[in-house]
């Protein structure tokens, strides 16, 4: 399976902060159609996985533009610029190019 | 709206099943697939499988051949997942998702504890 790791682990930030997460896979998660199943997911507290960026740029529905991606191949950045309270939860990376889909460990933000 | 309403919580014997279901509303069942989902503690996300909701064709993470069987009753738009000779190691929250190319809405979960 492919291995995807996140880091880091936490991250303590105040709000208005900009702040990065790293994912990175052990195969390139380009499929055979040319693209990139690389995905991004936010679980607020006590709530399940929200769908935050598909194939690693595109916002999910309703998702403020504060948040974006960036990568390719094996290396991929989710961002978020000016962080609000009703950010702070656990992101995870998801790659669905290659089967089974597999997740990050997580990367937890919470406030300083 | 899209929704995924999935049944409650299930407290289990150890080598007994459990059956948990994920009822779709607010779009066309069968133009998507439907995915589970483990979350412990321990082991995080853990894909199990999905089910082509149109078809019933299935695929399964090789970890949960065996563990988990995927069904579908189209009529009432619900997808149904089967957990079998269930163990300690079983005792987590599963999750429904509708999947395409992505899993883009999530149901609530169900908590499975498997306890004697």
């Amino acid at each position: 399976d492919v291995v995807m790791t996140q880091t880091p682990p936490s991250l303590s930030v105040a709000i208005g902060q900009s702040v990065s997460i790293s994912c990175k896979s052990s195969q390139s998660l380009v499929y055979s159609d040319g693209k990139t199943y690389l995905h991004w997911l936010l679980q607020s507290p006590g709530q399940s996985p929200k769908l935050l960026i598909y194939q690693v740029s595109n916002l999910g529905s309703g998702v403020p533009d504060r948040f974006s991606g960036t990568g390719s191949q094996k290396d991929f950045t989710l961002k978020i610029s000016r962080v609000e309270a009703e950010d702070l939860g656990v992101y995870y990376c998801v790659q669905a190019t290659h089967f089974p889909n597999t997740f990050g460990a997580g990367t937890k933000l919470e406030l300083k | 709206q899209v929704q995924l309403q999935q049944s409650g919580a299930e407290l289990a014997k150890p080598g007994s099943s459990v059956k948990i279901s994920c009822k779709a509303s607010g779009y066309t069942f069968t133009s998507y697939y439907i995915s589970w989902i483990k979350q412990t503690t321990g082991q995080g996300l853990e894909y199990i499988g999905y089910i082509n909701t149109g078809s019933g064709g299935t695929n399964y993470n090789e970890k949960f051949k065996g563990k988990a069987t995927l069904t579908v009753d189209k009529s009432s738009s619900t997808a149904f997942m089967q957990l079998s000779s269930l163990t300690p190691d079983d005792s987590a929250v599963y999750y429904c998702a509708r999947s395409k190319l992505f899993l883009d809405y999530w149901g609530q979960g169900v908590m499975v504890t498997v306890s004697s």
